[in-house]
């Protein structure tokens, strides 16, 4: 099947610093990519919708110059959190479509711990 | 709008007994519905997805789940529950008409008593 991989898998910053977060589709290409957000003991909210060669889409509440998002290529798309805050920390999780597969299905990466002190 | 219920937030099952994880969907159009699994501090795993096929669906690790259009329902069910089937399991919305995005719904927590 399909894999998506995440890096890092763990991270701590101090706060005010910013941090990347790397999502790579292995053995496909996606045109589009996701970005979700997961609390403790909480469901995933979808943050952002991010396509190849062009801006991402973000979800209402999203900060879009908070949480930066690059698709430069067919096979990574990246989320910068910028001047983080510990009301930043959480899960984030990402996913992508391949386009020559199943419209609907989604791959998602094992996800990034993002711990803001 | 779409939107997903998971009616049951956490379900305590013994092991080797019927496993019953109850989801409603509401959707203007027609969905496609998931069930993932989620282990604690990994990624999301697909268990089923249903796309319009079959209404019943079945899945890895002896899951299946059955499309309900009368009860807008898409319940995830497995005979005989096994040890390493505790996890989270998440029931996801899917429609064109709302750009295919993936809505979740909140989770069940599934626990397996020995």
């Amino acid at each position: 099947g399909a894999v998506v991989s995440q890096h890092p898998s763990r991270v701590i910053c101090k706060s005010g610093t910013s941090v990347k977060i790397e999502c790579r589709s292995l053995d496909f290409q996606a045109t589009t990519m996701f970005w979700y957000r997961q609390f403790p003991k909480q469901s995933l909210m979808l943050m952002a919708t991010s396509n190849e060669g062009s801006k991402a889409t973000y979800e209402q509440g999203v900060e879009k110059d908070k949480f930066l998002i690059n698709h430069a290529s067919l096979t990574l798309s990246t989320l910068t959190v910028t001047s983080a805050h510990p009301e930043d920390s959480s899960f984030y999780i990402c996913s992508a479509r391949d386009p020559l597969a199943d419209s609907y299905e989604q791959y998602f990466g094992p996800g990034t711990r993002l711990t803001v002190t | 709008a779409q939107s997903v219920t998971q009616l049951d937030s956490h379900v305590s099952v013994s092991e080797g007994t019927p496993v019953l994880l109850r989801c409603n969907y509401s959707s203007s159009y027609s969905p496609s519905l998931f069930w993932y699994v989620q282990h604690p501090n990994k990624g999301l795993q697909l268990l089923l997805k249903y796309t319009s096929a079959a209404t019943l669906v079945k899945g890895i690790n002896g899951f299946e789940a059955e499309f309900k259009k009368s009860e807008t329902s898409f319940h995830l069910t497995k005979p005989s529950a096994h040890m390493s089937d505790a996890a989270e399991y998440f029931c996801v919305v899917s429609d064109w008409g709302y750009g295919n995005k993936l809505v979740f719904g909140a989770g069940t927590i599934l626990r397996v008593k020995s």
